[in-house]
């Protein structure tokens, strides 16, 4: 069983445009929140993350909004980039500053056409 | 400033075969983990470490061993391979305030026939 996941799998944006990656998640203990990219044949790097506490949180073109009660979370992208293409997890977890065990999703692959 | 270094970055092997990869960082970070990446499944947590000595399984902990003796070092070990463990493996370390973001190494693509 999957606790946290992105279903979609891909995403094809314009450059200059919004890109939005959702993700959703099932367990309630979750109170950290994550995304990271990947470009291939590299480590994911983080991008960015929420306390849940908040429901918003935003850096520079990157905001990622989080919405407890349905259990979502979404990252936005704007404007949109071509160097922006890449493979984009989210991840979650329990215990807050306690690392190590992050549960990531499946992946979304963004793709930003010029 | 090195971060987190994985070797080897490709490795094949027979099915039962035995291997350990390595993973070292420099950050004296207490946590370290392994994941392994394969199509669809996303990155799921193979074993983790919150400290020199003290090790937990993660979601796919199954045909793998790991041991923390080194604040700086946590290796992968197969004791036998099997095709099912080809995989992308990543290692990942943090600590201090920024516990839950993780920095990962480069990856070790690891194929087994």
């Amino acid at each position: 069983d999957q606790q946290v996941k992105q279903n979609s799998p891909s995403l094809s944006v314009q450059e200059g445009r919004i890109s939005i990656l959702n993700c959703d998640y099932t367990n309630s203990m979750f109170d950290y929140f994550l995304w990271y990219k990947k470009y291939p044949a590299e480590g994911p790097t983080f991008l960015i993350s929420i306390s849940s506490i908040k429901d918003k949180n935003e850096d520079g073109r990157f905001t990622v909004f989080l919405n407890k009660s349905a259990k979502h979370l979404s990252l936005h992208i704007v404007p949109s980039q071509p160097g922006d293409s890449a493979v984009y997890f989210c991840a979650a977890a329990v215990i807050y500053n306690q690392g190590g065990k992050l549960i990531f999703g499946q992946g979304t692959e963004l793709s930003v056409k010029p | 400033n090195a971060g987190v270094t994985q070797t080897p970055k490709f490795q094949v092997l027979k099915t039962g075969q035995s291997m350990t990869l390595q993973c070292a960082q420099d950050m004296n970070h207490e946590y370290m983990s392994w994941y392994r990446q394969d199509p669809g499944m996303g990155l799921r947590l193979i074993h983790y470490s919150v400290g020199a000595g003290i090790t937990d399984q993660g979601e796919v902990p199954n045909g793998y061993n790991v041991s923390r003796s080194t604040t700086e070092d946590f290796p992968l070990r197969l004791l036998s391979a099997a095709p099912s463990q080809t995989s992308v493996y990543f290692c990942a370390s943090s600590g201090g305030s920024g516990a839950n973001v993780l920095t990962f190494g480069a990856g070790s693509r690891l194929t087994v026939l």
